[in-house]
């Protein structure tokens, strides 16, 4: 089993702030996928393939890595970006997810 | 529009069995990979188990294998998981995910709760 483990655990951010959240695997993987959850709702995907934005996602957001280490990184803070961010990546027929990071406005 | 709709959930004791459900719609079911991804109260996702679209390929993870199933009906629409010998540790939120094309997890379910307590 690849562990992701992401950074920082929790972090808030001021309005216009940039914001980079961290995830590092154990072992390489090929790509990384990021998914948005909001209290009381399921999890959105939100960046996937490492760099590329879901449905709807806006382009403040942006994705980028390779090998163990990948980040998601949003170029100017939103009241509405506040949520936990969770990385995901699937291989050898496993699959994790990071412990999350929660992404609070200042 | 796809919708993912989990039933099944409830109380159980320790050591009992319970099967939840995911009905799907909105998409050919049969065309799509799919997934049991959980979520313990206030804590983060734990992916639980996955079967390809014909159910040729099925994976658990290690703390629910030997435990767990995962199968899928194609002719109903509907991802099922049989879960055996709970413990405390499987209480959580159940989501049904399909897998996309692009192998993560383009939709999910509202999630279904499964509390394990005497």
């Amino acid at each position: 089993e690849i562990v992701l483990t992401q950074s920082p655990t929790t972090m808030a951010a001021s309005p216009g702030e940039k914001v980079t959240i961290t995830c590092r695997a154990r072992s390489s993987v090929s790509y990384m996928h990021w998914y948005q959850q909001k209290p009381g709702a399921s999890p959105k995907p939100w960046i996937y393939d490492t760099s590329k934005l879901a449905s709807g996602v806006p382009n403040r957001f942006s994705g980028s890595g390779s090998g163990t280490s990948y980040s998601l990184t949003i170029s100017s803070m939103e009241t509405e970006d506040t949520a936990t961010y969770y990385c995901q990546q699937w291989s050898s027929n496993s699959l994790t997810f990071g412990s999350g990071t929660k992404l609070e406005i200042k | 529009e796809v919708q993912l709709v989990e039933s099944g959930g409830g109380l159980v004791q320790p050591g009992r069995s319970l099967k939840l459900s995911c009905l799907a719609s909105g998409f050919t079911f049969s065309n799509y990979g799919m997934n049991w991804i959980r979520q313990a109260p206030g804590k983060g996702l734990e992916w639980v188990a996955s079967i390809s679209s014909s159910s040729s390929y099925i994976y658990y993870a290690d703390t629910v294998k030997g435990r767990f199933t995962i199968s899928r009906d194609n002719a109903k629409n509907t991802l099922y998981l049989q879960m055996t010998s709970l413990m405390s540790e499987d209480t959580a939120l159940y989501y049904c995910a399909r897998r996309g094309l692009r192998s993560y997890f383009d939709y999910w379910g509202q999630g279904v709760m499964v509390t394990v307590s005497s």
